[in-house]
């Protein structure tokens, strides 16, 4: 099975902080993605790579910014947290293909912004 | 882009069979349909995924008209363990038209 691990269940930061989110996929899928979930809004989409070292703004990529230099690593950055960005986030990986929707994702990040 | 419209909750018992539609009028022809589920403090689980007619694997069916500008997840004799929020999704061609919906939350009674 895939396993897609992101490196906290639970965070929190203070306004002004910079916060990594840091997501590993385990199955050397070409795709990573970072979503964002809030509360009847379901979740949107920041940013995704289908490529070491190669982004793609997503629907709300507004005040994050994210990396990737290795295949199975691809984190998250806020540059500098402002409470409105307090949400679970949900990194997700697939492979290219007519199934590139069928995103794998992990169990997610609450980040709490004070 | 094609956004999708879900009923915001459902209601359903053990036993029966649930079916949940999805409309997305704006969809496009190279987009695919794909539905997830989601248990509370997990992320979304793959639940199925068509392109146009009928889809059936050994958890659930897809059913896509002729449009394409809807389509209906079909749970047969649901379980508790069914409660869930079930997302759908319609995209594919090119990641930056990927749309979640707002999800569908069901509740499975006893």
């Amino acid at each position: 099975d895939v396993k897609v691990t992101q490196s906290s269940r639970y965070l929190v930061k203070r306004t002004g902080e910079k916060v990594f989110l840091e997501c590993v996929q385990d199955m050397d899928h070409e795709n990573m993605f970072w979503y964002r979930q809030d509360p009847g809004l379901g979740l949107r989409l920041i940013y995704f790579s289908y490529d070491v070292k190669m982004k793609e703004k997503g629907d709300i990529p507004e005040g994050y910014s994210v990396s990737r230099e290795k295949k199975e690593r691809f984190s998250l950055i806020l540059e500098s947290a402002s409470t409105n960005q307090t949400s679970m986030y949900l990194c997700a990986s697939s492979q290219p293909g007519d199934r590139d929707l069928a995103q794998h994702f992990g169990d997610g990040t609450r980040l709490s912004i004070l | 882009l094609a956004k999708t419209t879900q009923p915001i909750s459902m209601d359903s018992y053990e036993g029966q069979e649930v079916n949940i539609t999805c409309s997305h009028n704006n969809i496009a022809t190279n987009d695919y349909i794909t539905w997830y589920q989601q248990f509370p403090s997990q992320g979304p689980r793959f639940i199925i995924q068509g392109y146009k007619t009928k889809v059936t694997n050994e958890v659930a069916s897809l059913f896509i008209p002729a449009d394409r500008k809807s389509s209906t997840l079909s749970l047969p004799r649901v379980s508790l363990s069914d409660t869930a929020v079930y997302y759908c999704l319609v995209g594919g061609g090119g990641y930056n038209k990927l749309i979640f919906g707002a999800g569908t939350r069901l509740a499975v009674h006893p």
